[in-house]
C-alpha cells in the first residue's frame, strides 16, 4: 500500500459525459502527479501541482483541468468525454516538486467511455 | 522528440535466472526511474537514479550518465517478479517537469 488512495476505482460513462477523478497524496507529500495509461499510447504524463500551484503540464488535453486543494487532496476533471479519453488514470504523490523525488503511485482509476 | 527506449520487449525465463533489462534515453537528465507494474494495474516505484547504482534485495539498477544508458538487474528470478517493469526519466524543459516513459518490459518467470 503506497498510501496515495484514488477514487473511484472504476467508472462508466458515455461520450459528451463530465466525470471528476479524485486523489489523496500520502500524508506529507506536497506534490500530486497525474498520469494516463492507454493501450495505444502508454504512460503520458498529464499534469502537476506542487503545494497548491500547478507546477508542469505535460500532454493534458483542454478538455481536462486540474486542481490541488488547501488539503492537498487533487481533482482532474474530464470533460466532453470521447471513446479515446478509456484508459486508466493514476496519480502520484512525491515530498518535493522535482522529479528527482521517488513518486508513490495510487491504484488508479479506470474510466471506460461507450 | 525525446524518447525512451526500452529492450527486450517481452522476456519469458526460468526461475533462478539472472534477468537484465535495458534502458536508453537521448539527452540529459536529472533523474531515472524503475517502475514494476503487476497484472492488477498497481504502479510500484523500484529506484530513483540520478548516478551510479541502487541495490533493494534482488534488485539492482544501475546508470551510465555519460552513455545515457540505465539497466535493471533481477537475481535468482523468481515467478513472483512477473510483471511489466518500465522505465522513465525526466527531459528537462526549465524546472520542474513530469516523465517520459518507455514503452514497459514484460517479464514472464516459468516455474
Amino acid at each position: 500500500d503506497s498510501g496515495v488512495t484514488q477514487t473511484p476505482k472504476h467508472l462508466i460513462t458515455a461520450t459528451g459525459q463530465r466525470v471528476t477523478l479524485r486523489c489523496s497524496p500520502r500524508s506529507g507529500d506536497l506534490s500530486v502527479y497525474w498520469y494516463q495509461q492507454s493501450l495505444d499510447q502508454g504512460l503520458q504524463f498529464l499534469i502537476q501541482y506542487y503545494n497548491g500551484e500547478e507546477r508542469a503540464k505535460g500532454n493534458i488535453l483542454e478538455r481536462f483541468s486540474a486542481q490541488q486543494f488547501p488539503d492537498l487532496h487533487s481533482e482532474l476533471n474530464l470533460s466532453s468525454l470521447e471513446l479515446g479519453d478509456s484508459a486508466l488514470y493514476f496519480c502520484a504523490s512525491s515530498v518535493g516538486g522535482r522529479v528527482d523525488y521517488e513518486q508513490y503511485f495510487g491504484p488508479g482509476t479506470r474510466l471506460t467511455v461507450t | 522528440k525525446n524518447e525512451v527506449e526500452q529492450s527486450p520487449q517481452n522476456l519469458t525465463a526460468q526461475e533462478g535466472e539472472f534477468i537484465t533489462i535495458n534502458c536508453s534515453y537521448s539527452v540529459g537528465i536529472s533523474a531515472l526511474h524503475w517502475l514494476q507494474q503487476h497484472p492488477g494495474g498497481g504502479i510500484v516505484s523500484l529506484f530513483m537514479l540520478s548516478s551510479g547504482k541502487k541495490k533493494h534485495g534482488r534488485l539492482i539498477a544501475t546508470i551510465n550518465i555519460q552513455e545515457k544508458h540505465s539497466s535493471l538487474h533481477i537475481t535468482a528470478s523468481h515467478p513472483r517478479d512477473s510483471a511489466v517493469y518500465i522505465c522513465a526519466v525526466n527531459y528537462p524543459r526549465g524546472g520542474a517537469d513530469g516523465l517520459t516513459f518507455g514503452k514497459g518490459t514484460h517479464l514472464i518467470i516459468q516455474p
